[in-house]
């Protein structure tokens, strides 16, 4: 069945750094990505996402590349904040019906003052 | 935050009682999902349901069961709660458009369970 794997499950960066998260899928069908963050004892939220026809997408201070070959995509964060410590999942869709996603295990992110 | 709600919001039972999760909205969003987290795994589906009475299985759907009898209403029901099933259960809603055009889910508060 799908997998998907995320790396790495714990980062720790300064403020103003860039920080990286990846992900690999193994369903080549797969055709939307999304990336939700998730603060302490909060629900998921949508933060970005991108679609199999396009390789990148920025939004301010996040983008994600998605490498439809290799099947990885991953979340860049720049000159990170401390509000931006949370929990960060990638997802992708399967099987392409019903909207089914499946969920990386996510990194939680933390930045230090 | 989109119209969904959770109840109860917090849950503690005993191994083998029944117990049955609802999640509602007011989004009138065809796509309903009930997911549950725990640490290591991130969120795993378990059922989810593409309209009322349709209903299809997740990842993790063994010893759960759901219920669509209206556009607004999914529940989720342990028949005989086991200690692992002592987990945070979100559930989630979408609209898709078109036979695989996927959009955002958005979540509710979450559920948290404890089996003892």
């Amino acid at each position: 069945g799908e997998n998907v794997e995320q790396h790495p499950s714990t980062l720790s960066v300064q403020e103003g750094d860039s920080a990286v998260i990846k992900c690999t899928y193994s369903d080549s069908a797969s055709n939307y990505f999304p990336w939700y963050k998730q603060e302490l004892g909060k629900r998921p939220q949508l933060i970005i996402d991108i679609r199999s026809n396009v390789g990148e997408k920025k939004d301010q201070r996040i983008a994600v590349t998605l490498n439809k070959t290799a099947k990885h995509f991953s979340l860049h964060i720049t000159e990170t904040q401390p509000e931006d410590s949370a929990v960060y999942f990638c997802a992708a869709s399967y099987n392409n019906q019903g909207g089914k996603l499946i969920f990386g295990q996510g990194t939680e992110l933390s930045v230090k003052p | 935050d989109a119209g969904i709600t959770q109840s109860p919001r917090h849950k503690v039972t005993e191994t083998g009682t029944p117990v049955t999760l609802r999640c509602h909205q007011t989004e009138n969003h065809r796509y309903m999902y009930w997911y549950r987290q725990d640490p290591g795994h991130g969120l795993r589906l378990i059922h989810y349901s593409y309209g009322v009475k349709d209903t299809d299985k997740g990842e993790v759907s063994d010893g759960y069961s759901v219920s669509r009898s209206k556009t607004e209403d999914f529940l989720l029901t342990l028949e005989s709660a086991t200690s692992s099933q002592t987990s945070v259960y979100f559930c989630a809603i979408s609209e898709i458009y078109g036979k695989t055009a996927n959009n955002e889910q958005f979540f509710g508060p979450g559920t948290r369970l404890t089996v003892l």
